[in-house]
C-alpha cells in the first residue's frame, strides 16, 4: 500500500485565485511529520510547510496553509491568492517517527501534483 | 550560506558504463541523502548517512550502487554497470545535527542522468 497518495496528477488555477492540493497518507505510528515541498523545472526541491502529528493547529507559512485532518489521514496544501510563480510540481511527503531528535528521518514522497497557474 | 552542491548537473552515458555524481552538503549538516527520482515519480530514498555512517540503505540496489562519504563531508553515489532504469535524477539532500523540530531537509538541483 502506498504510505503517501496524491490523486491529482495535475492541477490548474487562475491567477489570483486560493488552490487546494490533495494528499492522503497511511502510517501506524503515532508521531509523524508531513511536508510539502514544490520543485520547479530548475528541478530543485524547495521546502514550503509542515505539519507536525501533534500539532493542534493547523500549519501556515505565508500563503501557504495546511489543511490537517488527522482522522482522515489527509494533509492538503492549499495556497491562496496564486501566482504564476506558483507552477511547479508539489510533492506531499511523511516523516515517521516523532520530533525527538532521531537520526533516522528518512522521509517517503508521493508522486506528485502538476500545478499549472493560468493569468 | 551557501545551498548544497551537486555535480554533473546532467549525464548522458549508455548501458554498462559506470557514472558517478558528487554532492557537496551545507557546512556543518551531520546528515545526508541521496534519492533517485524517476520521471513522473517523487523522490525515493536511496541511501541516508549521518555524519560517515550509513543510517539506511535499504532501498540502495547493491549490486550496482554504491555510495560513501569518508570524511563526514561530501559524498560520491556511483552506478556500475548502469543500466536503462537507471535514468533518473539523482537529489541529494542534507540535514542539520536533529536541533530544529521538524528536522528540514534541503536538496541540492540534482543530476539528471541518461542511460542509453
Amino acid at each position: 500500500a502506498q504510505k503517501i497518495t496524491q490523486t491529482q496528477p495535475g492541477m490548474f488555477v487562475q491567477e489570483k485565485e486560493a488552490v487546494t492540493l490533495d494528499c492522503t497518507y497511511d502510517t501506524s505510528d503515532q508521531s509523524y511529520g508531513l511536508f510539502w515541498y514544490k520543485q520547479p523545472s530548475s528541478g530543485e526541491m524547495i521546502f514550503l510547510i509542515y505539519q507536525g502529528s501533534y500539532d493542534e493547529q493547523n500549519a501556515t507559512e505565508g500563503r501557504y496553509s495546511l489543511n490537517f485532518q488527522k482522522a482522515r489521514k489527509s494533509a492538503n496544501l492549499v495556497i491562496s491568492a496564486s501566482q504564476l510563480g506558483d507552477s511547479a510540481m508539489y510533492f506531499c511527503a511523511m516523516r515517521e517517527g516523532g520530533d525527538s531528535g532521531g537520526s533516522n528521518y528518512k522521509l517517503t514522497f508521493g508522486k506528485g501534483t502538476l500545478l499549472t497557474v493560468n493569468p | 550560506e551557501a545551498g548544497v552542491a551537486q555535480s554533473p548537473r546532467y549525464k548522458i552515458i549508455e548501458k554498462r558504463q559506470s557514472v558517478a555524481f558528487w554532492c557537496n552538503p551545507i557546512s556543518g549538516h551531520a546528515t545526508l541523502y541521496w534519492y533517485q527520482q524517476i520521471l513522473g515519480q517523487g523522490p525515493k530514498l536511496l541511501i541516508q548517512f549521518q555524519n560517515n555512517g550509513v543510517v539506511d540503505d535499504s532501498q540502495l540496489p547493491k549490486d550496482r550502487f554504491s555510495a560513501e562519504r569518508l570524511k563526514g563531508v561530501d559524498s560520491t553515489l556511483k552506478i556500475q554497470p548502469a543500466k536503462l532504469e537507471d535514468s533518473a535524477v539523482y537529489l541529494c539532500a542534507s540535514s542539520p545535527r536533529p536541533v530544529a523540530r521538524y528536522n528540514e531537509q534541503f536538496f541540492g538541483p540534482g543530476t539528471r542522468l541518461t542511460v542509453l
